[in-house]
């Protein structure tokens, strides 16, 4: 089954603790993306990988790093975790990050850093 | 840059009622727009999109949505509502960036209560 799998689905951490989220998908899509969705908010991009080694910042890249060793994969790294990073995450895929090209999205998962 | 507007962060109509869920958006240019849906503790799910070609788009579950560029909406309705159509609904429309890539800017969503 064709889909995006995110890794785990609800954590909580403390404040300063490294955290990573992975997220994988099995489509062979060249793009992958990681956004955050608030309340009142909708949902904001936080980074984007066209390729593999090829990353770039979104609308809201601060505090978060990432990385795309491998097609397959694109984790988020949180490596100090701060309150206002609680949120709900998805990461999404898609053929070729061009507007004619939907995204699959993730089932999230929900951090929440006290 | 970009921006889409969803009138109404919360819609309530009765089941069997229709159901129309306004998106506008700022480009001069035709976009691509979307509408996903978002079912409870789930990832977006895409309902349809518009391209080019015909402005009314079929989408999944009896969805539909009319690109208008002289209103810049693209809004999205179903004739009749039904108890699983209960869900958060996000219009976007596709940014091009520098160097060929393109993202999506998500409007703040909207969520449908149908009631029985």
């Amino acid at each position: 089954e064709a889909q995006v799998t995110q890794n785990p689905r609800y954590l909580i951490t403390v404040t300063g603790k490294k955290l990573t989220v992975t997220c994988s998908q099995n489509m062979n899509h060249e793009y992958m993306s990681w956004y955050r969705q608030d309340p009142g908010l909708g949902l904001r991009q936080i980074y984007y990988s066209m390729n593999v080694e090829v990353t770039d910042k979104g609308d809201v890249p601060e505090g978060y790093k990432v990385s795309r060793k491998e097609k397959r994969n694109f984790p988020l790294i949180l490596e100090s975790p701060s309150p206002n990073q609680t949120s709900l995450y998805f990461c999404a895929s898609s053929l070729s990050g061009t507007g004619n090209s939907p995204l699959h999205f993730g089932n999230g998962t929900r951090l929440t850093v006290t | 840059a970009q921006s889409v507007t969803q009138l109404g962060s919360h819609v309530s109509v009765s089941e069997g009622a229709l159901v129309l869920l306004r998106c506008n958006y700022s480009s001069s240019v035709p976009p691509y727009l979307f509408w996903y849906v978002q079912y409870p503790n789930q990832g977006l799910q895409l309902l349809l999109k518009y391209t080019t070609g015909a402005t009314l788009v079929k989408g999944i579950n009896g969805f539909e949505a009319e690109f208008k560029k002289s209103e810049t909406s693209f809004h999205l309705t179903k004739p009749s509502a039904h108890m699983s159509d209960a869900a958060e609904y996000f219009c976007a429309v596709s940014e091009a960036l520098q160097g060929g890539s393109e993202k999506l800017v998500f409007g703040k969503g909207t969520k449908l209560t149908v009631n029985p």
